[in-house]
Protein backbone atom coordinates (compact mmCIF):
# COMPACT_ATOMS: atom_id res chain seq x y z
CA UNK A 1 0.00 0.00 0.00
CA UNK A 2 0.72 3.57 0.25
CA UNK A 3 2.11 5.55 3.16
CA UNK A 4 4.08 8.44 4.70
CA UNK A 5 6.77 8.28 7.11
CA UNK A 6 7.91 11.74 9.06
CA UNK A 7 10.01 12.12 12.13
CA UNK A 8 8.28 12.72 14.81
CA UNK A 9 9.19 16.11 16.43
CA UNK A 10 9.09 18.66 18.20
CA UNK A 11 12.00 20.38 16.49
CA UNK A 12 13.62 22.85 18.53
CA UNK A 13 16.89 25.22 17.06
CA UNK A 14 17.66 28.34 16.64
CA UNK A 15 17.57 30.57 14.20
CA UNK A 16 20.14 30.28 11.41
CA UNK A 17 20.58 26.27 12.48
CA UNK A 18 20.73 24.11 9.00
CA UNK A 19 17.23 21.91 9.04
CA UNK A 20 16.25 18.53 8.29
CA UNK A 21 13.18 16.87 8.53
CA UNK A 22 13.39 13.01 7.20
CA UNK A 23 10.45 11.60 5.21
CA UNK A 24 10.21 8.07 3.76
CA UNK A 25 7.20 6.91 1.58
CA UNK A 26 6.11 3.38 0.42
CA UNK A 27 3.90 3.64 -2.57
CA UNK A 28 2.95 1.42 -5.66
CA UNK A 29 3.63 3.51 -9.21
CA UNK A 30 5.27 6.75 -8.57
CA UNK A 31 3.63 9.37 -7.07
CA UNK A 32 4.36 12.83 -6.92
CA UNK A 33 5.71 14.14 -3.64
CA UNK A 34 4.87 17.25 -1.71
CA UNK A 35 5.50 19.32 1.91
CA UNK A 36 3.06 21.11 2.92
CA UNK A 37 3.20 23.93 5.84
CA UNK A 38 0.70 24.76 8.33
CA UNK A 39 1.53 28.77 9.97
CA UNK A 40 0.00 29.04 13.90
CA UNK A 41 -3.65 30.29 13.38
CA UNK A 42 -3.82 29.38 9.26
CA UNK A 43 -4.88 26.23 7.04
CA UNK A 44 -2.38 24.02 5.25
CA UNK A 45 -0.54 25.54 2.02
CA UNK A 46 1.89 23.61 -0.52
CA UNK A 47 5.62 24.30 -0.09
CA UNK A 48 6.90 22.63 -2.33
CA UNK A 49 6.35 19.58 -4.89
CA UNK A 50 8.41 17.39 -7.41
CA UNK A 51 6.81 14.70 -9.86
CA UNK A 52 9.68 12.47 -10.37
CA UNK A 53 12.77 10.74 -9.41
CA UNK A 54 15.98 13.41 -8.73
CA UNK A 55 13.75 16.19 -9.62
CA UNK A 56 14.29 18.74 -6.73
CA UNK A 57 11.30 21.08 -5.45
CA UNK A 58 12.48 24.67 -4.21
CA UNK A 59 10.45 27.09 -2.42
CA UNK A 60 11.88 29.82 0.39
CA UNK A 61 14.65 28.98 0.57
CA UNK A 62 13.32 25.07 1.34
CA UNK A 63 14.50 22.10 -0.95
CA UNK A 64 13.86 18.41 -1.10
CA UNK A 65 14.90 15.93 -3.62
CA UNK A 66 12.88 12.76 -5.02
CA UNK A 67 14.98 10.06 -4.08
CA UNK A 68 13.65 6.69 -6.00
CA UNK A 69 17.05 4.58 -4.36
CA UNK A 70 15.86 5.59 -0.91
CA UNK A 71 12.51 6.14 -0.87
CA UNK A 72 12.95 9.69 0.55
CA UNK A 73 11.89 13.15 0.46
CA UNK A 74 13.94 15.29 3.16
CA UNK A 75 12.98 18.49 3.46
CA UNK A 76 15.88 20.77 4.31
CA UNK A 77 16.67 24.47 4.36
CA UNK A 78 19.99 26.31 5.25
CA UNK A 79 19.19 28.58 7.87
CA UNK A 80 16.08 28.82 9.19
CA UNK A 81 14.11 31.86 10.75
CA UNK A 82 11.56 32.16 13.35
CA UNK A 83 8.85 32.92 10.83
CA UNK A 84 9.41 29.31 9.81
CA UNK A 85 8.19 27.81 13.19
CA UNK A 86 5.24 25.67 12.05
CA UNK A 87 4.28 22.45 11.05
CA UNK A 88 5.18 20.41 7.67
CA UNK A 89 3.91 17.34 6.52
CA UNK A 90 5.09 15.27 3.69
CA UNK A 91 2.94 14.05 0.93
CA UNK A 92 2.66 11.90 -1.42
CA UNK A 93 -0.31 11.33 -4.59
CA UNK A 94 -1.16 8.07 -5.55
CA UNK A 95 -3.14 7.44 -8.76
CA UNK A 96 -6.77 8.70 -9.00
CA UNK A 97 -7.01 9.42 -5.69
CA UNK A 98 -6.78 11.89 -2.72
CA UNK A 99 -3.00 12.83 -0.90
CA UNK A 100 -1.94 10.60 1.48
CA UNK A 101 -0.16 12.96 4.55
CA UNK A 102 2.66 11.90 7.09
CA UNK A 103 1.44 12.46 10.48
CA UNK A 104 3.71 16.13 10.61
CA UNK A 105 6.08 17.44 12.24
CA UNK A 106 6.15 20.45 14.78
CA UNK A 107 9.14 23.13 14.34
CA UNK A 108 9.75 25.48 16.53
CA UNK A 109 12.52 28.27 15.98
CA UNK A 110 13.99 30.86 18.57
CA UNK A 111 15.30 33.61 17.92
CA UNK B 1 -15.24 32.93 -3.89
CA UNK B 2 -11.64 33.69 -3.97
CA UNK B 3 -10.74 30.40 -1.85
CA UNK B 4 -12.00 26.93 0.15
CA UNK B 5 -14.99 27.96 2.47
CA UNK B 6 -15.95 26.31 5.46
CA UNK B 7 -18.77 26.36 7.63
CA UNK B 8 -19.40 26.18 10.91
CA UNK B 9 -16.30 27.14 11.87
CA UNK B 10 -16.81 25.65 15.11
CA UNK B 11 -19.40 22.94 16.08
CA UNK B 12 -19.86 21.93 19.79
CA UNK B 13 -22.72 19.44 20.29
CA UNK B 14 -23.57 16.44 22.41
CA UNK B 15 -22.57 12.80 21.91
CA UNK B 16 -25.73 11.00 20.19
CA UNK B 17 -26.76 14.11 18.02
CA UNK B 18 -26.28 14.55 14.23
CA UNK B 19 -23.77 17.48 12.74
CA UNK B 20 -23.50 18.76 9.15
CA UNK B 21 -20.29 20.43 7.82
CA UNK B 22 -20.06 22.42 4.85
CA UNK B 23 -17.45 22.83 2.22
CA UNK B 24 -17.86 25.48 -0.11
CA UNK B 25 -14.55 24.86 -2.67
CA UNK B 26 -12.52 27.04 -5.41
CA UNK B 27 -15.16 27.35 -8.04
CA UNK B 28 -14.11 25.42 -11.19
CA UNK B 29 -12.56 22.57 -9.29
CA UNK B 30 -13.73 19.46 -9.57
CA UNK B 31 -11.87 17.77 -7.19
CA UNK B 32 -12.73 17.85 -3.62
CA UNK B 33 -11.16 15.93 -0.22
CA UNK B 34 -12.14 15.82 3.00
CA UNK B 35 -9.35 15.10 5.48
CA UNK B 36 -9.50 14.66 9.89
CA UNK B 37 -7.06 16.67 11.88
CA UNK B 38 -7.00 15.03 14.95
CA UNK B 39 -3.69 15.62 17.92
CA UNK B 40 -0.81 13.05 16.99
CA UNK B 41 -2.53 11.95 14.24
CA UNK B 42 -1.59 13.68 11.67
CA UNK B 43 -4.33 14.18 8.34
CA UNK B 44 -6.40 11.36 8.26
CA UNK B 45 -7.78 10.69 4.52
CA UNK B 46 -11.66 10.55 5.29
CA UNK B 47 -13.15 10.85 1.25
CA UNK B 48 -12.58 11.88 -2.34
CA UNK B 49 -15.15 13.62 -4.62
CA UNK B 50 -14.46 13.94 -8.32
CA UNK B 51 -17.43 15.81 -9.90
CA UNK B 52 -20.25 14.47 -7.88
CA UNK B 53 -19.25 10.70 -7.55
CA UNK B 54 -16.89 9.73 -4.82
CA UNK B 55 -14.64 7.12 -5.82
CA UNK B 56 -12.51 6.52 -2.75
CA UNK B 57 -14.49 6.78 0.36
CA UNK B 58 -11.80 4.13 1.69
CA UNK B 59 -11.26 6.59 5.03
CA UNK B 60 -14.74 7.08 6.11
CA UNK B 61 -13.94 5.58 10.01
CA UNK B 62 -17.78 3.89 10.12
CA UNK B 63 -21.09 3.92 8.70
CA UNK B 64 -21.77 6.92 11.30
CA UNK B 65 -20.03 9.06 8.15
CA UNK B 66 -21.47 10.13 4.74
CA UNK B 67 -20.73 13.04 2.66
CA UNK B 68 -22.18 14.23 -0.60
CA UNK B 69 -21.55 16.66 -3.33
CA UNK B 70 -24.54 18.63 -5.55
CA UNK B 71 -23.86 20.51 -8.92
CA UNK B 72 -20.74 19.65 -8.45
CA UNK B 73 -19.85 22.35 -5.86
CA UNK B 74 -20.63 22.15 -2.69
CA UNK B 75 -20.17 19.03 -0.30
CA UNK B 76 -21.81 18.57 3.07
CA UNK B 77 -20.12 15.73 5.52
CA UNK B 78 -22.92 13.96 7.29
CA UNK B 79 -22.16 12.57 10.94
CA UNK B 80 -24.53 10.86 12.88
CA UNK B 81 -25.20 9.91 16.17
CA UNK B 82 -21.90 11.74 17.31
CA UNK B 83 -18.89 10.37 19.94
CA UNK B 84 -16.61 11.67 21.88
CA UNK B 85 -14.23 10.18 19.34
CA UNK B 86 -14.93 11.92 16.47
CA UNK B 87 -13.64 15.27 17.94
CA UNK B 88 -11.73 16.93 15.72
CA UNK B 89 -10.90 19.52 13.08
CA UNK B 90 -12.51 18.49 9.69
CA UNK B 91 -10.55 20.43 6.49
CA UNK B 92 -11.68 20.14 3.20
CA UNK B 93 -9.40 20.85 -0.06
CA UNK B 94 -9.96 21.46 -3.67
CA UNK B 95 -7.96 20.93 -6.80
CA UNK B 96 -8.75 21.58 -10.45
CA UNK B 97 -8.38 18.14 -11.72
CA UNK B 98 -6.83 16.10 -8.94
CA UNK B 99 -4.21 15.09 -6.13
CA UNK B 100 -1.34 15.49 -8.14
CA UNK B 101 -1.87 19.05 -8.29
CA UNK B 102 -1.61 22.17 -5.89
CA UNK B 103 -4.58 21.58 -3.11
CA UNK B 104 -6.26 25.00 -1.40
CA UNK B 105 -7.42 23.73 1.58
CA UNK B 106 -10.40 25.64 3.98
CA UNK B 107 -9.47 26.53 7.66
CA UNK B 108 -11.66 23.91 8.87
CA UNK B 109 -14.38 23.21 10.93
CA UNK B 110 -13.73 22.50 14.96
CA UNK B 111 -16.03 19.75 16.16
CA UNK B 112 -16.20 19.29 19.85
CA UNK B 113 -18.21 16.68 21.25
CA UNK B 114 -20.01 16.56 24.45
Amino acid sequence: GNSVTQMEGPVTLSEEAFLTINCTYTATGYPSLFWYVQYPGEGLQLLLKATKADDKGSNKGFEATYRKETTSFHLEKGSVQVSDSAVYFCALSPLRTALIFGKGTTLSVSS
Amino acid sequence: GAGVSQSPSNKVTEKGKDVELRCDPISGHTALYWYRQSLGQGLEFLIYFQGNSAPDKSGLPSDRFSAERTGGSVSTLTIQRTQQEDSAVYLCASSQQGSNEKLFFGSGTQLSVL
